[in-house]
């Protein structure tokens, strides 16, 4: 699927602050950023429709989310944790209720 | 809390046969959808079954729906080895969340 593109797809860090890139090129409405921990399920973090932020509030406040358009969404991440090691997809859907999630390649962060 | 799970861990069948996955769930859905996801690829859609619908194909996948013991299944038949992935049911409720259960990895060997 080369119609969202996340960048960069491999990241290893220290306790540093880093961002996340994402871009889709299919004009939806709504764009997100899940979570998946080895051999767990997707886990939203947040979620923007239309520029409007819905966050899921078990996330931990180092996880910055923004929207600059209706085609990129970025996710700013201070002072990353060893449990924050996981890999992190952008998706989006036309809209938000029982819509297709279509999702990126996804961006591997390692904490050492 | 998971408010959708499939039930099985893992399962794997030979090339050629046929498997079924099956998802139970915890709340009223307005749609249920199946994922498959590939090692190092994100969750890809294969079908997507709302509430009023019964059973739904694509090719050689099926996927039904039973509203009133809140469960679907996903079958596959003339398996082949690139179906082996891990495969998600998800469950949508009208709000604006979709909510993954645990996941099936299939494996099909040769």
């Amino acid at each position: 699927n080369t119609k969202i593109t996340q960048s960069p797809r491999y990241l290893i860090l220290g306790r540093a602050n880093k961002s996340l890139e994402c871009e889709q090129h299919l004009g939806h409405n709504a764009m997100y950023w899940y979570k998946q921990s080895a051999e767990k399920p997707p886990e939203l973090m947040f979620l923007y429709n239309l520029k409007q932020l819905i966050r899921n509030e078990t996330v931990p406040s180092r996880f910055i989310p923004e929207c600059p358009d209706s085609s990129k969404l970025l996710l700013h991440i201070s002072a990353v944790d060893p449990e924050d090691s996981a890999v992190y997809f952008c998706a989006s859907s036309p809209g938000t209720s029982g819509n297709t999630l279509y999702f990126g390649e996804g961006s591997r962060l390692i904490v050492v | 809390s998971q408010l959708a799970e499939e039930n099985s861990w893992a399962l794997s069948v030979h090339e050629g046969e046929s498997v079924t996955v099956n998802c139970s769930y915890k709340t009223s859905i307005t749609a249920l959808q199946w994922y498959r996801q590939k090692s190092g690829k994100g969750p890809a859609q294969l079908i997507l079954i709302r509430s009023n619908e019964r059973e739904k194909r694509n090719g050689r996948l099926r996927a039904t729906l039973d509203t009133s013991s809140q469960s679907s299944s996903l079958s596959i038949t003339a398996t082949r080895c690139e179906d082996t992935a891990v495969y998600f049911c998800a469950t949508s409720s009208g709000s604006w969340q979709l909510i993954f259960g645990s996941g099936t990895q299939l494996t099909v060997m040769p």
